[in-house]
């Protein structure tokens, strides 16, 4: 079965003790991306990769830091998370990054809560 | 700023009407547009497109209306069903130059009442 799996689903974690967030997809997608969903603010990238060792920042880098060892791999990783990162966050994953086979596929979600 | 706007956060039909759900944008080189549905505690899963060539994609129930001129698009359901209750989100796919991401709109919840 296709899909992007993501863990942890929920987090609670507490200020500047650091994180990761795993995300793994089956369908050898050379695009991945991080966003985090946030009340009235809709879905936000975080950073993207189009394709292993390639990545780049989103709308909303700060404080976020991720790698693309492998295809199928795309970690979140907070460093010293802050309580406005408290948030909702998807991993997606996609053919390419443009146009035809933009459709993304998005894990389940991981709610982080930082206090 | 917002690329990409959804100003109704939420939209409440009767079940058997229509559905008409409203998207803006301000970047006319975006060269796709999509639907997402989010339900509770999942992922959104893709909808529905339209490229940026054409006015008009349907499927089943569902189409996808795009006006460039006034840089809208509009997702239309016919007829409109109580598990259709969702969040959707619209998204254009950015130019390569701006990295070909998504950016999507803040999302519209849904209601559809028997």
């Amino acid at each position: 079965e296709a899909q992007v799996t993501q863990n942890p689903r929920y987090l609670i974690t507490v200020t500047g003790k650091k994180l990761t967030v795993t995300c793994s997809q089956n369908m050898n997608h050379e695009y991945m991306s991080w966003y985090r969903q946030d009340p009235g603010l809709g879905l936000r990238q975080i950073y993207y990769s189009m394709n292993v060792e390639v990545t780049d920042k989103g709308d909303v880098p700060e404080g976020y830091k991720v790698s693309r060892k492998e295809k199928r791999n795309f970690p979140l990783i907070l460093e010293s998370p802050s309580p406005n990162q408290t948030s909702l966050y998807f991993c997606a994953s996609s053919l390419r990054g443009q146009g035809i086979g933009t459709e993304a596929f998005f894990g389940q979600g991981t709610r982080l809560t930082v206090v | 700023d917002q690329q990409v706007k959804q100003n109704s956060p939420s939209l409440s039909v009767q079940e058997g009407r229509i559905s008409i759900l409203n998207c803006d944008y301000t970047n006319s080189m975006f060269d796709y547009f999509l639907w997402y549905k989010k339900y509770p505690a999942e992922g959104p899963t893709f909808l529905i497109s339209i490229s940026s060539i054409k006015d008009k994609n349907e499927d089943g129930r569902f189409t996808v209306f795009l006006n460039k001129s006034a840089k809208h698009l509009s997702l239309h359901i016919v007829p409109s069903q109580p598990g259709d209750s969702a969040v959707y989100f619209c998204a254009a796919s950015a130019p390569y130059n701006q990295g070909g991401k998504l950016i999507f709109g803040q999302g519209t919840e849904l209601s559809v009442k028997p």
